[in-house]
């Protein structure tokens, strides 16, 4: 089966970095993508890691290992609004993790 | 050109009544996705249209959820003899031909309260 766990809080401070982290199992792998949500809104696609390394998208970065089956959304300088829910997601078809609502404290 | 829109925003029926629930995709995506959403969860796959033809319908939870996209672009997921249960919002999805590699656009969701 396919399944992704995720922290389910993360709080940090305006300015500063914060790192989302993802361990997924799975019997098939596609790629590791990240979604943003904020409150009352659609998800929308931040990033997608097919191999392992690291993306690099403005201030977020995606990384993936999967020998480790692990991938991490790095957000740095962070901004009031990037206070919502992110989720990591893979397989075919598409599962998403429970999300991680990020907190922001000014 | 638009993105992903979804009809109607918020709907509220009665436990048992049938509600139709509308996406409209972005213009040329042949790929089509529904899912469900409670609160504090991810969004949950329903079924997945590539062209007309419903690719993936293993996340429809029983045979109440009946989705179709009959001309490609425009689908209906319909449901019948609601339950309290059904209550989520209802997300649509679609990307440019389909795979777990490409971006999915989703639509702002149809909030269902089934009272």
């Amino acid at each position: 089966g396919q399944s992704l766990e995720q922290p389910s809080e993360v709080t940090a401070v305006e300015g500063a970095i914060v790192q989302i982290n993802c361990t997924y199992q799975t019997s098939g792998f596609y790629g590791l993508s990240w979604y943003q949500q904020h409150d009352g809104g659609a998800p929308t696609f931040l990033s997608y890691n097919g191999l392992d390394g690291l993306e690099e998208t403005g201030r977020f970065s995606s990384f993936l290992s999967r020998s480790d089956s692990y991938g991490y959304l790095l957000l740095q300088e962070l901004q009031m609004k990037d206070s919502a829910s992110y989720f990591c997601a893979q397989g075919e078809p598409i599962i998403f993790g429970k999300g991680t609502r990020l907190h922001i404290l000014p | 050109g638009a993105g992903v829109s979804q009809t109607p925003s918020n709907k509220v029926t009665e436990k048992g009544k049938y509600v139709e629930l509308r996406c409209d995709p972005i213009s040329g995506h042949t790929a089509l996705y529904w899912y469900r959403q409670s609160l504090g969860q991810g969004p949950e796959f329903l079924i997945y249209f590539q062209g007309t033809g419903a690719a993936d319908d293993s996340g429809l939870p029983n045979d109440r959820f009946f989705a179709v996209r009959p001309e490609g672009s425009v689908s209906t997921l319909k449901i019948q003899r609601t339950e309290r249960g059904d209550s989520a919002v209802y997300l649509c999805a679609s990307s440019l031909t389909g795979g777990p590699q490409e971006t999915q656009y989703f639509g702002p969701g149809t909030r269902l309260l089934v009272l």
